[in-house]
């Protein structure tokens, strides 16, 4: 069974902490990636990586980064939280470089920059 | 600029009742997909569609790409209980592995 996990459900941060965010996936995919999700808004991309140590900017970057040291490992850093950045976080893993390639999420991180 | 428009951002109905939720965009996509997110969780997918026309059927819902590929619809016959949540088109415009997300169809069905 196919499995995305985040290594947290709820996160408080204050402006100006450094935030780690990591997901970490057991299905061998070559693929991960980082969204937001905020109402109205639908999903957008923060980063993808498509092996280790390979990373590309999404369409929201800004303010962002993310390590992909092992395959199933890929952190998004916050370099410095702001009050904007407060969102929901999701991540994602998928097999290849396919569009049609299914994307598994993770739960998902709630984060709220006081 | 969002590049696909869901409609209705929200719907209501009761039980029992059809209906459809619209992705639409300017640009022409390779391929879309639909993906239903339920509180507390991650999207998971419904269906991809690769093919102008290509209508897909998964039990009560019907999927359709519009032939310019530039659209796509998804019709609940029968809506149940179970079949609320937030429904996402996604679509990719260079046959890659990034995805554009749409906006969001968050449905309620009322028993």
């Amino acid at each position: 069974d196919v499995k995305v996990t985040q290594s947290s459900r709820y996160l408080v941060k204050r402006t100006g902490e450094k935030v780690f965010l990591e997901c970490v996936q057991d299905m061998d995919h070559e693929n991960m990636f980082w969204y937001r999700q905020d109402p109205g808004l639908g999903l957008r991309l923060i980063y993808f990586s498509y092996d280790v140590k390979m990373k590309e900017k999404g369409d929201i970057p800004e303010g962002y980064s993310v390590s992909r040291e092992k395959k199933e490992r890929f952190s998004l850093i916050l370099e410095s939280a702001s009050t904007n950045q407060t969102s929901m976080y999701l991540c994602a893993s998928s097999f290849s470089g396919q569009s049609t390639d299914t994307q598994y999420f993770g739960p998902g991180t709630r984060l709220t920059v006081l | 600029t969002q590049l696909l428009e869901q409609s209705p951002q929200f719907l209501s109905i009761q039980e029992g009742e059809n209906l459809t939720v619209y992705c639409n965009s300017s640009s022409v996509f390779s391929s879309l997909q639909w993906y239903r997110q339920e509180p507390g969780e991650g999207p998971v997918l419904l269906v991809t569609v690769v093919t102008g026309g290509e209508v897909k059927k998964l039990k009560r819902l019907t999927f359709q790409f519009g032939d310019a590929r530039k659209d796509s619809s998804l019709h609940i016959t029968a809506a149940q209980p179970g079949d609320t949540g937030l429904y996402l088109c996604a679509g990719s415009l260079g046959g890659n592995e990034k995805l554009t997300f749409g906006t969001g169809t968050r449905l309620t069905i009322i028993p």
